[in-house]
């Protein structure tokens, strides 16, 4: 079974802080993505990488930054956390045959 | 632009009644839909991909490419069939998933 593991289960931030939200992935897959979940907007693509070191913006990449320096690990970066952050954040992985696979989220408060 | 229309936000059912959750999507290639189900408290997991043209749980969907279609379909509802169903399009070139906004399915008893 595939597993992608999020560091963090919850956390509670402060304005202006910087957040690192972590992903790890065992199955060796090239993609990953993050994606923040929302009622009544759904999963909205936040970054992706398609190998280390590689990265490209989704529909909302402002605000956030990622690194991805080994295959198996994609991080999510807040620079400065505000409360519109506030937010489900879920991470993904897959190969090039197309299943995504989503750690358990990560339920980010920002006060 | 690629774009996934879940018009309904909510449907409720009674248990053993058919259910049909909608989903619309947008994209100049060739698609590669998926649905997506959350039941509560655990994680995002895959339903079911277009191309397998399988039944999961008693799911099916077809793509109409013709109505740019992929509507979930379960003849008789069950209660543990409520949860949340995200519909998926994989942007192949890019392998990227654009979801819709959700529908969370009450299947009462």
């Amino acid at each position: 079974d595939v597993k992608v593991t999020q560091s963090s289960r919850y956390l509670v931030k402060r304005t202006g802080e910087k957040v690192f939200l972590e992903c790890v992935q065992d199955m060796d897959h090239e993609n990953m993505f993050w994606y923040r979940q929302d009622p009544g907007l759904g999963l909205r693509l936040i970054y992706f990488s398609y190998d280390v070191k590689m990265k490209e913006k989704g529909d909302i990449p402002e605000g956030y930054s990622v690194s991805r320096e080994k295959k198996e690990r994609f991080s999510l970066i807040l620079e400065s956390a505000s409360t519109n952050q506030t937010s489900m954040y879920l991470c993904a992985s897959s190969s090039r045959s197309g299943k995504a696979f989503f750690g358990q989220g990560t339920r980010l408060t920002v006060v | 632009a690629q774009r996934v229309t879940q018009p309904e936000k909510l449907l409720s059912v009674f248990k053993g009644a058919p259910v049909e959750l909608k989903c619309n999507y947008s994209y100049s290639g060739s698609p590669e839909l998926f649905w997506y189900v959350q039941y509560s408290r655990q994680r995002l997991q895959l339903l079911l991909r277009h191309i397998s043209r399988e039944s999961i749980k008693g799911f099916t969907a077809d793509l109409n490419k013709g109505e740019t279609s992929f509507h979930l379909k379960k003849p008789f509802a069950q209660e543990e069939d409520s949860a949340m169903y995200y519909c998926a399009l994989r942007v192949y070139n890019f392998n990227k998933f654009y979801f819709g906004s959700g529908t969370k399915l009450n299947v009462k008893p």
